[in-house]
């Protein structure tokens, strides 16, 4: 069984600091790994996925996140925080190999706050 | 076009109420998910459709909890004999076809209160 784990609940940054979120995964197989963003009182948004086709993703709104094996990490990246990319950010794995083609765990969230 | 859309927005019910939430995917999309969101559990997936097969209803917390999706389109959630602990909101999501990396598109969400 697939699992995601997110470290910090909370991350907060200056208006054009690093903005970094933390993902780990553990698969049995080669994952699918996925970014969503949820802004307040409204659904997921996919940020970026992971289908093994490259390594390094890039997404909307600035954001990367790179797939790292030895490490079981997907962490998300954006160079420089603007007041707009504060949100919920979700890390997700697909449940390959399983019936539910796609059934998505996710992990705890990261509540990103953008300080002006 | 349209996105996935979910009615209603918020739900106010008394205990041991039953409720139904309705959720419209994007037109053409083949699958369809029901997540629940809760401040204890996080996302936790409920039921996967696709197609006419049969739906997957691992997720289910209890025997309360049921849904269909008539058609092949417009999908039913419904929760009968109501419990606080099942406060949360209600996501449902689509995808164009089958696959472990499709993007799932998701609604806004329904809300529910369980008083």
């Amino acid at each position: 069984a697939q699992s995601v784990t997110q470290l910090g609940s909370h991350v907060s940054v200056s208006e054009g600091a690093l903005v970094l979120l933390r993902c780990n995964y553990s698969s049995s197989v080669p994952p699918y790994l996925f970014w969503y963003v949820q802004y307040p009182n409204q659904g997921l948004q996919l940020l970026l996925k992971y289908t093994s086709a490259a390594t390094l993703v890039k997404g909307i709104n600035g954001f990367e996140a790179e797939f790292k094996k030895s490490e079981t990490s997907f962490h998300l990246t954006k160079p420089s925080a603007h007041m707009s990319d504060a949100a919920e950010y979700f890390c997700a794995v697909s449940d390959a190999g399983g019936t539910s083609y796609g059934k998505l765990t996710f992990g705890q969230g990261t509540i990103l706050t953008v300080h002006p | 076009g349209a996105g996935v859309s979910q009615s209603p927005s918020n739900k106010v019910t008394e205990k041991g109420k039953d409720v139904e939430l309705r959720c419209d995917p994007i037109s053409g999309h083949t699958a369809l998910y029901w997540y629940r969101q809760s401040l204890g559990q996080g996302l936790e997936f409920l039921i996967y459709f696709q197609g006419n097969s049969a739906p997957d209803k691992s997720g289910l917390p209890s025997d309360r909890f049921s849904a269909e999706r008539t058609g092949g389109s417009v999908s039913t959630l419904t929760i009968q004999r109501t419990q606080q602990e099942d406060s949360a909101v209600y996501l449902c999501a689509s995808t164009q076809d089958r696959g472990f990396s499709e993007t799932q598109y998701f609604g806004p969400g329904t809300r529910l209160l369980v008083l």
